[in-house]
């Protein structure tokens, strides 16, 4: 089993900082396999990026995706209020797919 | 618009067994690609993969669950299902659906919390 592990578990900025969400495979993941989604209270994630790096419809430019073999980041050049969230990554690379235990977004 | 719709009970006595139910609307479940999948997660902590069910009927467990769990599909009512056999306290978790194309994501319903109790 792949294990994905985010750091850090929580990270507190204020609107319009540059934050920063790193997830790290325990094996190698093709890029074309590894996606990244947000998840606010109350509400099922909403997926964000696929491929480490193509936005899925209807997602800002603000948010980004890069990274290969072990090592992602996500992006979000600048916060807004309503992206204080939840973030997880996801590997679909092998079986059986596995989240990582997700990154905290909290305003500062 | 796709939309998947999660069923079932909110309640569900420890060792039976957890049927949930998801209906698709705005596409059909026969579509080639796609695996139709179950996520949980308990409250307050991250996501699990279940299982997932490709088009083809072709089944996908996790390890973790895999005797427990049993996944399968109504083309008819373009519904796919999920049981989940003598469950605990550690089964209490929202549950989700999802349609899941591979290097692309998932696309998910709201959600159903099911807790274990008696």
């Amino acid at each position: 089993e792949i294990v994905m592990t985010q750091s850090p578990a929580t990270l507190s900025l204020s609107p319009g900082e540059r934050a920063t969400l790193s997830c790290r495979a325990s094996q190698s993941v093709s890029s074309s396999y590894l996606s990244w989604y947000q998840q606010k209270p109350g509400q099922a994630p909403r997926l964000l990026i696929y491929g480490a790096s193509t936005r899925a419809t209807g997602i800002p430019a603000r948010f980004s995706g890069s990274g290969s073999g072990t090592d992602f980041t996500l992006t979000i050049s600048s916060l807004q209020p309503e992206d204080f969230a939840v973030y997880y990554c996801q590997q679909d690379y092998n079986l059986p797919w596995t989240f990582g235990q997700g990154t905290k977004v909290e305003i500062k | 618009q796709l939309q998947l719709q999660e069923s079932g009970p909110g309640l569900v006595k420890p060792s039976e067994t957890l049927s949930l139910t998801c209906t698709v609307s705005g596409g059909s479940i026969s579509s080639s690609s796609y695996y139709w999948g179950w996520i949980r997660q308990p409250p307050g902590k991250g996501l699990e993969w279940i299982g997932s069910i490709y088009y083809s009927g072709s089944t996908y467990y996790n390890p973790s669950l895999k005797s427990r769990v049993t996944i399968s599909v109504d083309t008819s009512k373009n519904q796919f299902s999920l049981k989940l056999s003598s469950v605990t306290a550690a089964d209490t978790a929202v549950y989700y659906c999802a349609r899941h194309l591979v290097g692309r994501g998932y696309y998910w319903g709201q959600g159903t919390l099911v807790t274990v109790s008696s």
